[in-house]
């Protein structure tokens, strides 16, 4: 079946613009998260969604960043006015629940550079 | 709270000889275990995890990780290392009990297998 998927795979943007970075879940995932792959941060949690609702933001870096998910199923992140420090990859991942020892699954990533 | 350190950033072995890569854990609560390794240029996929279960896990492509309490560890073994092997690997801890699945994410070590 299909995995999660991420659009786009890549994006460029100049500092000061806004960008938003999508996630389609694996069909029937009710858990989605966010995380952050950088250089100097490793991989970081960002959000976490349990349905519509998201019960813990607390890995957002600043306000510049918020994320929405709508029926239970795709998720956008936006993060407006962009700096150079946002630049990384941002990955999803969806599981059945959100209960701990779920496999999550990973989609592929968005490469955001800010220029 | 969590946390987890992968004590090494590089290991470099040689084709056919066994791989260890060390973790170790910190956890509030009795924690799910994870390891997920990284091909260049692809995403994240689960190795094997542990949920409580046997201490001695079995994951995929012939990897194995033991839980060890006492020490807090979850060392990631293989008894022959394959030159697709060659990967970054990540040890991930988990919440525990019925709290939701938030992954901490080590900062990687990078396997080199040499013919």
């Amino acid at each position: 079946g299909a995995g999660v998927s991420q659009s786009p795979s890549n994006k460029v943007t100049e500092k000061g613009k806004d960008v938003e970075l999508r996630c389609d879940p694996i069909s029937g995932h009710t858990a989605l998260y966010w995380y952050r792959q950088s250089l100097g941060q490793g991989l970081e949690f960002l959000i976490y969604f349990q349905g519509n609702s998201a019960p813990d933001k607390s890995g957002l870096p600043s306000d510049r960043f918020s994320a929405e998910r709508t029926g239970g199923s795709v998720s956008t992140l936006t993060i407006q006015r962009t700096q150079q420090e946002d630049s990384a990859v941002y990955l999803c991942a969806s599981s059945t629940t959100g209960l701990a020892g779920g496999e999550q699954y990973f989609g592929p990533g968005t490469r955001l550079t800010v220029t | 709270a969590q946390s987890v350190t992968q004590l090494d950033s590089h290991v470099s072995v040689s084709e056919g000889t066994p791989v260890l890569l060390r973790c170790n854990y910190s956890s509030s609560y009795s924690p799910s275990l994870f390891w997920y390794v990284q091909h260049p240029n692809k995403g994240l996929q689960l190795l094997l995890k542990y949920t409580s279960a046997a201490t001695l896990v079995k994951g995929i492509n012939g990897f194995e990780a033991e839980f060890k309490k006492s020490e807090t560890s979850f060392h990631l073994t293989k008894p022959s290392a394959h030159m697709s092997d060659a990967a970054e690997y990540f040890c991930v801890v988990g919440a525990g009990g019925t709290s939701y699945g938030k992954l901490t994410f080590g900062q990687g070590t990078i396997l080199t297998v040499h013919p």
